[in-house]
This record gives structure tokens, C-alpha cells and sequence, in this order.
């Protein structure tokens, strides 16, 4: 099966900095990658799918790219609201692995 | 409007069987492209996804737990369940349903029950 790996695992940041979270997977994944946002205590937010296509209602500070095997998500200027947990997904036909997520902290 | 709900017992002993069921409105799965998957998570862990069944019934399973998990769905009321047998205190987590359609993610999400494993 597939992995994926995320990096950082923590990430520390302050309020309008530029961040970025890369995820690697272990083989080609082609464009089959999703981005979601949770935060404690709630379900996960799709952010991205199809690695670079905004989700419903996301703000454009958020935006993918990548294909194959390396992907990246980038936060353009951080938001309070942005502090959260990230994953990575993907979701080839067979099964639709999670990264094991990057933690957003405030500096 | 599409919502999605888990229901099922929030306590189950080790060695039995979970049943959880999601209940979910707004679209239909009889709808090509569409599926409801289930994703678990325990505490302080990252996300962990475990099946998807998808309109003309294709179900797909986590390899490492294929073995001890069905997912089956009712269209006409609605739902889809997920069973995993023999369970143990490291399946203790909160279980999530989500919809996704075509070639998106997953769109849309239940709140998640939390079942914990425990004698």
C-alpha cells in the first residue's frame, strides 16, 4: 500500500507568515491528493482536492500544488483561525491513505 | 444541504463485534460517483482511513484491517454501517463517516462518535 509523509510534524508561526507543509508519498499518487484542516475536538475540513483545487468556501490564502509523489500545501499569511492540525489524503482507487498530520502552532 | 450522522454504541468490550452506523441526507448513494467512506481516530492520533463504499456497491478496505472489517449500505434508508470484529482497546477512537463524490475528497463529514474499547 501506499504511504504518505508529512513534514514538518510541528510547525511554529505567527500570525501573517508564509507557511508551507510538504507531503511525499511513497509511490506516484498522480493528482489523487487532498488537503484537510482539523481542529481540536472537530471533524476534518476538505481544504484541497485533486492537489490544487480549492474546496467550497476556502479562502485563497490556501492553495496546493505537486503531483507524482510530491506534494505541497501553502498558507500565504496566517490567520488566527489557521492554527490547526493538517493531513494529507491520498485517494488512488484502492484505498485513501492519511498523512500523520502537521501541527500548526503559534509561535 | 448534505449532513451526515454516526450512531452505535459508545462502549464495547474486547473480542466484540462494532457495529456504527451513519445515517446521512441531502444526496442519494445510488447517485454515480458517489461514496461515504469511514475514517477513525484515536485520541491524540492522526486520521486513519478504513472504507469506502461508492454507489454501484465497490467496496474498498485499509489493507491492515481488511480482515476485521464489512461495509454495507441500505439506500433506501439512507445508510451505511461499518462492522469490525474482534476489537481491542487500540481501536479506541472517535469514528467518522464523510461523503465524496467523482474524483473529490471528502466533501462533507459526520461529528463522529467516540467509542472506547474497555472491559
Amino acid at each position: 500500500d501506499i504511504q504518505m509523509t508529512q513534514s514538518p510534524s510541528t510547525l511554529s508561526a505567527s500570525v501573517g507568515d508564509r507557511v508551507t507543509i510538504t507531503c511525499r508519498a511513497s509511490q506516484s499518487v498522480s493528482s489523487w491528493l487532498a488537503w484537510y484542516q482539523q481542529r481540536p475536538g472537530k471533524a476534518p475540513k476538505l481544504l484541497i482536492y485533486k492537489a490544487s483545487t480549492l474546496g467550497s468556501g476556502v479562502p485563497p490564502r490556501f492553495s496546493g500544488s505537486g503531483s507524482g509523489t510530491e506534494f505541497t500545501l501553502t498558507i500565504s499569511s496566517l490567520q488566527p483561525d489557521d492554527f490547526a492540525t493538517y493531513y494529507c489524503q491520498h485517494y488512488t482507487t484502492y484505498w485513501h491513505t492519511f498523512g500523520q498530520g502537521t501541527k500548526l502552532e503559534i509561535k | 444541504q448534505i449532513t451526515l450522522k454516526e450512531s452505535g454504541p459508545t462502549l464495547v468490550k474486547p473480542t466484540q463485534t462494532l457495529t456504527v452506523t451513519c445515517t446521512f441526507s441531502g444526496f442519494s448513494l445510488s447517485t454515480s460517483d458517489v461514496g461515504v467512506g469511514w475514517i477513525r481516530q484515536s485520541p491524540g492520533k492522526a486520521l486513519e482511513w478504513l472504507a469506502i463504499i461508492y454507489w454501484d456497491d465497490d467496496k474498498r478496505y485499509s489493507p491492515s484491517l481488511k480482515t476485521r472489517l464489512t461495509i454495507t449500505k441500505d439506500t433506501s434508508k439512507n445508510q451505511v454501517v461499518l462492522s469490525v470484529t474482534n476489537m481491542d482497546p487500540v481501536d479506541t477512537g472517535t469514528y467518522y463517516c464523510a461523503h465524496r463524490y467523482g474524483g473529490d475528497g471528502y466533501d462533507y463529514w459526520g461529528q463522529g462518535i467516540l467509542v472506547t474499547v474497555s472491559s
